[in-house]
């Protein structure tokens, strides 16, 4: 079985300062990891995943992510906010032992202040 | 153009009624998705196909009934709508589920579904 918690279900911060979003997952087989975004009213674009190999992963819009096996985290951060990171971003797990499903946290909604 | 399409994108109805979301995805993927976002915006995987074949049922009430009449396409039928059935479905592509990688999803726009 595989869970995923999201620590802050809304984030505040101002633009051009880090934006930091917690996430931990539970899994028993080696998890992918990922984060995605969802603007309002849209679908969900993925951000970044982590699968093997290098766990610091980049993705789109400056956004990184580290994966800790041994605090089973993979934050999310992005050095400087912008106005149009405002959204609501979940973080999921998926393994290929689970038929590939994701299994998304309670998501996070991000706000920036100008 | 859109890779995987949902219709419709609103869909407003009383309760007991049926009716139907379809989904459409472009992208020669093998395994379609349907998820359930409910008001609070969680997430939660419904079915899964694979080759039109049902890979993935998720505890979800007989109401539900997916159908895949080829693998481009993976429908939602919902008979009998009750008031918590009020949700957003997002369906979702990928490449399939076997093999060393995992397989990206890509997802739909998503059909709001309000019950009256």
């Amino acid at each position: 079985a595989q869970s995923v918690t999201q620590l802050g279900s809304h984030v505040s911060v101002s633009e051009g300062a880090l934006v930091l979003l917690r996430c931990n997952y539970s899994s028993s087989v080696p998890p992918y990891l990922f984060w995605y975004v969802q603007y309002p009213n849209q679908g969900l674009q993925l951000l970044l995943k982590y699968t093997t190999g290098a766990t610091l992963v980049k993705g789109i819009n400056g956004f990184e992510a580290e994966f800790k096996k041994s605090e089973t985290s993979f934050h999310l951060t992005k050095p400087s906010a912008h106005m149009s990171d405002a959204a609501e971003y979940f973080c999921a797990v998926s393994a290929r032992a689970a038929g590939n499903k994701l299994t998304f946290g309670g998501g996070t909604r991000v706000l920036v202040k100008p | 153009d859109t890779a995987v399409s949902q219709t419709p994108k609103y869909l407003v109805t009383q309760m007991g009624n049926d009716k139907s979301i379809k989904c459409e995805q472009n992208l020669g993927h093998d395994t379609m998705y349907w998820y359930k976002q409910d008001s609070k915006k969680f997430l939660k995987i419904m079915f899964s196909y694979n080759n039109k074949e049902l890979i993935i049922n998720e505890t979800v009430p007989n109401r539900f009934s997916p159908k895949s009449p080829d693998k481009a396409h993976l429908n939602l039928h919902i008979n009998s709508l009750e008031l918590g059935d009020s949700a957003v479905y997002f369906c979702a592509s990928s490449q399939g589920t076997s093999g060393l990688d995992y397989n990206e999803q890509f997802f739909g726009p998503g059909t709001r579904l309000t019950v009256l």
